[in-house]
């Protein structure tokens, strides 16, 4: 069975760090891309970032951008997400994705439970 | 960018047939052949019903169908069943290497 278990979330203070961590399991890890999307309190998704399968390639909404980094571990199973100087607005659940390729332009296919990050003073 | 465009909610009586559209522009739907489509039930996560425009993932219902023409992409329930009232969101690669979402749909069963 394929299975996505994001850890990592918590509260942090406004310009602090957290990293988030996905454990990947049931597939062939490194043959697909990865993708993180996240969901503000009562609002709509919003993709974040995405790494290929090898974790050459890498893309990033603008609103994150050159604030968070997307890296993935193959011998883990386990794409990462790194975030720094953190605002009130990143609050939300992060989910992460898997795609149905190698690519993280393909479509998503299997989605994780979230993990809750929290902004606040 | 702006986010796709998805009509805020649609509705429908169990066992009829709805369609979610999902408008975008020559720079994201109609680009590539990479829409998604994904079901959230309150405080749930996400589930993918469509990947690439017409694919079911396995373990996803056949009443599940999809489709793309030009800039605009479609969601079909057929035989709809009181399950199926959820939030539906779709998404799709963008020219600019991201990966952009619709607002989302509420679907209710009557």
């Amino acid at each position: 069975e394929v299975q996505l278990l994001e850890s990592g979330g918590g509260l942090v203070q406004p310009g602090g760090s957290l990293r988030l961590s996905c454990a990947a399991s049931g597939f062939t890890f490194s043959s697909y891309g990865m993708s993180w999307v996240r969901q503000a309190p009562g609002k709509g998704l919003e993709w974040v970032s995405g790494i290929s399968g090898s974790g050459v390639i890498t893309y990033y909404a603008d609103s994150v951008k050159g604030r968070f980094t997307i890296s993935r571990d193959n011998s883990k199973n386990t794409p990462y997400l790194q975030m720094n100087s953190l605002r009130a607005e990143d609050t939300a659940v992060y989910h992460c994705a898997k795609h149905h390729g190698f690519y993280p332009y393909h479509g998503f296919d299997i989605w994780g439970q979230g993990t809750v990050v929290t902004v606040s003073s | 960018q702006s986010a796709l465009t998805q009509p805020a909610s649609v509705s429908g009586s169990p066992g009829q047939s709805i369609t979610i559209s999902c408008t975008g522009t020559s720079s994201d739907i109609g680009a590539y052949s990479y829409v998604s489509w994904c079901q959230q039930h309150p405080g749930k996560a996400p589930k993918v019903m469509i990947y690439d425009v017409t694919n079911r993932p396995s373990g996803v219902s056949n009443r599940f169908s999809a489709s793309k023409s030009g800039n605009t992409a479609s969601l079909t329930i057929s035989g709809l069943q009181a399950e199926d009232e959820a939030h539906y969101y779709c998404s799709s690669y963008t020219t600019s290497s991201t990966v952009i979402f619709g607002g989302g749909t509420k679907l209710t069963v009557l």
